[in-house]
């Protein structure tokens, strides 16, 4: 079956410094999503990518789809201490198909 | 304002002993899903629904049912419970298919414990 590998699984960063968190798919995604989970609280959805070599930008936040679509990464530029949480991606293989699979994450801790 | 509302957040039962969680959002919202939640596993999806009287297995649905009677509501039985599926659920929902690039929105979780 489908399998969405995410790496690093944790990150420990200082406040100020850059964040990356990158996605790998064993199957060619039709899209893929984003979302924050704070300690303790749920899944917020951030954005969703669906065309190869995609990029898009909120704030600090950097999202990329490969081209090939079967790869993303998330880029947090100068982290503060609200940036804590695990960051998912999932993805879809089909359109209609509504099964998302998620990766398995990446918690990140700020350290002031 | 617009919630997607899980109940119980937190339970403790027994093996075998049928339980169900709730889950109603007021949103109007076409698509629901259940997914749970283990330490490394990341969320893997149990079901999703469509539209009412629609429904299909996700990755992992294995001991568990759902019905999508109305539109607003999308509870997920637990027909006879084992161990293994203590976790954390979370019910979700969107406007509409998702690579229409609708917000999920989900649910604040049910903490589940099966002894």
């Amino acid at each position: 079956g489908q399998q969405v590998m995410q790496i690093p699984q944790y990150q420990h960063v200082q406040e100020g410094e850059d964040f990356t968190t990158y996605c790998n798919s064993s199957t060619t995604l039709s899209n893929i999503q984003w979302y924050k989970q704070r300690p303790g609280g749920h899944p917020v959805f951030l954005i969703q990518l669906v065309k190869s070599g995609e990029v898009k930008k909120q704030k600090r936040l950097t999202f990329q789809f490969g081209e090939a679509k079967k790869n993303s990464s998330l880029h947090i530029t100068a982290t503060q201490t609200t940036d804590v949480g695990t960051y998912f991606c999932a993805g879809r293989t089909n359109f209609g198909n509504e099964k998302l699979t998620f990766g398995t994450g990446t918690r990140l801790t700020i350290i002031p | 304002e617009a919630q997607v509302t899980q109940n119980p957040r937190y339970l403790i039962t027994v093996t075998g002993k049928k339980l169900t969680v709730t889950c109603s959002q007021n949103m109007n919202h076409e698509y629901m899903s259940w997914y749970r939640q283990d330490p490394g596993l990341g969320l893997r999806q149990i079901y999703y629904s469509m539209n009412v009287e629609v429904t299909d297995k996700g990755d992992v649905p294995e001991g568990y049912k759902v019905s999508r009677k109305e539109k607003r509501n999308f509870p997920l039985i637990l027909e006879s419970p084992s161990p293994n599926q203590t976790s954390l659920y979370f019910c979700a929902s969107s406007s509409g298919q998702l690579y229409s690039g609708n917000t999920i929105y989900f649910g604040e979780g049910s903490w589940l414990t099966v002894v």
